[in-house]
């Protein structure tokens, strides 16, 4: 059964830094990438950023770009979120999400919880 | 940069059928996802590939696609198909994910 189990969210100051984390099981991590999606307190989801298998490979949304570092730790099973610069409007419910080939975000996390307070 | 729209809500009484659509220069050149929300709990994928069904999902969940425009369909509505609905897609390079702003769909 494949759980990813999301860790690190908090209550943070605004232009403060958090790192997210989020263990995988019951699938072969290093064969997938992975994703970070969010979603604001009311509002609808949005994706953050993801990576390869390998973890050499990057993407990011413009809206956190230069703010924030995917990363991954294969002998782990382990996902990575690194935020900095940390603004109001990043308070949300982060996810974390498998990517498969073939069928998309095919698993979420149940996410956790980042407020930044002003 | 690419945008989907989607209704803000669609209504439908137990057993009839609701249709929610997804509007985007996205497609067709990507495919659609479509994921389940209810509250409190994390998505849940219910369409990939613009209609395929993933295992465990329901019969009565359908999508199709024509044009720029994707559609989920569900078949017989039950009360605990309430919840939000969200298409997704990809930017030309498939790296860029897009969602839509969700549909609320409300079993009178």
């Amino acid at each position: 059964e494949v759980q990813l189990l999301e860790s690190g969210g908090g209550l943070v100051q605004r232009g403060g830094s958090l790192r997210l984390s989020c263990a995988a099981s019951g699938f072969i991590f290093r064969n997938y990438a992975m994703s970070w999606v969010r979603q604001a307190p009311g509002k609808g989801l949005e994706w953050v950023s993801s990576l390869s298998g390998s973890g050499v490979s990057t993407y990011y949304a413009e809206s956190v770009k230069g703010r924030v570092t995917i990363s991954r730790d294969n002998s782990k099973n382990t996902l990575y979120l690194q935020m900095n610069s940390l603004r109001a409007d990043d308070t949300a419910v982060y996810y974390c999400a498998k990517i498969s080939a073939a069928a998309g975000i095919d698993y979420w996390g149940q996410g956790t919880l980042v407020t930044v307070s002003s | 940069s690419y945008e989907l729209t989607q209704p803000p809500s669609v209504s439908v009484s137990p057993g009839q059928t609701a249709r929610i659509t997804c509007s985007g220069n996205a497609f067709p050149k990507q495919y659609a996802y479509w994921y389940q929300q209810k509250p409190g709990q994390a998505p849940v994928l219910v369409i990939y590939k613009d209609t395929e069904r993933p295992s465990g999902i329901p019969e009565r969940f359908s999508g199709s696609s024509s044009g720029t425009t994707v559609t989920l369909t569900i078949s017989g509505v039950q009360a605990e198909d309430e919840a939000d609905y969200y298409c997704q897609s990809a930017d030309s390079s498939g790296t860029h994910y897009v969602f839509g702003a969700g549909t609320k769909v409300t079993v009178l």
